[in-house]
């Protein structure tokens, strides 16, 4: 079946490491986003990619960087200089860049830093 | 800037009772918007969107909503609520000039038996 798969589900970090969040897609999408999920806020835009090697900043992309290598790979990199990366982390695609068409998501990763 | 305000953080109803969710949307273009369900750890699931065809828009497990330009609005509604439908609802709203998906901060809805 087709889908986005982010991985690990859970994933721990220690003050002052890099860590780094999987998000694959087998469904020929053209479009891959990055969200951060923290309670009542809900999701906050933090890259996006529209085309393989190239990526737009969002909202809140201080302290992360993403690479866009393949059109099925869209990892998303978590750097000590994330002040406060403790959240859930969403990864999305898009068949088409254009805004009438909808997202997918993948189930998420929880990231804790201890 | 388009944005989308979603009017109370917590809904609670009875099982069988009318789900109401609210989505006030902002943009200067014609928008499009969608409201999406999370279940817990889990992704978001698209319930359904509007672009400009029908304004009224019905979506999986029983849930439609209504465009109401004049009051720049995308109501949830299900007429019948069952305990499956306990969830985050979250409405989301772009357009041509935006390449990306701006959400509301979710509402949460309680079933109750």
């Amino acid at each position: 079946d087709g889908g986005i798969t982010q991985s690990p589900k859970y994933l721990f970090r220690k003050e002052g490491q890099n860590v780094t969040l999987s998000c694959e897609q087998n469904l020929n999408h053209d479009a891959m986003y990055w969200y951060r999920q923290d309670p009542g806020q809900g999701l906050r835009l933090i890259y996006y990619s529209q085309i393989v090697n190239d990526f737009q900043k969002g909202d809140i992309a201080e302290g992360y960087s993403v690479s866009r290598e393949k059109k099925e790979s869209f990892p998303l990199t978590v750097t000590s200089a994330q002040k406060n990366p403790t959240a859930f982390y969403l990864c999305a695609s898009s068949l088409k860049t254009e805004a009438n068409y909808g997202y997918t998501f993948g189930s998420g990763t929880r990231l804790t830093v201890v | 800037a388009q944005s989308v305000t979603q009017l109370g953080s917590h809904v609670s109803v009875s099982e069988g009772a009318l789900v109401l969710l609210r989505c006030n949307y902002s943009s200067s273009v014609p928008p499009y918007l969608f409201w999406y369900v999370q279940y817990p750890n889990q992704g978001l699931q698209l319930l359904l969107k509007y672009t400009s065809a029908a304004t009224l828009v019905k979506g999986i497990n029983g849930f439609e909503a209504e465009f109401k330009k004049s009051e720049t609005s995308f109501h949830l509604t299900k007429p019948s609520a069952h305990m499956s439908d306990a969830a985050e609802y979250f409405c989301a709203v772009s357009s041509d000039n935006n390449n990306d998906m701006r959400f509301g901060a979710g509402t949460r809805l309680t079933v109750k038996p």
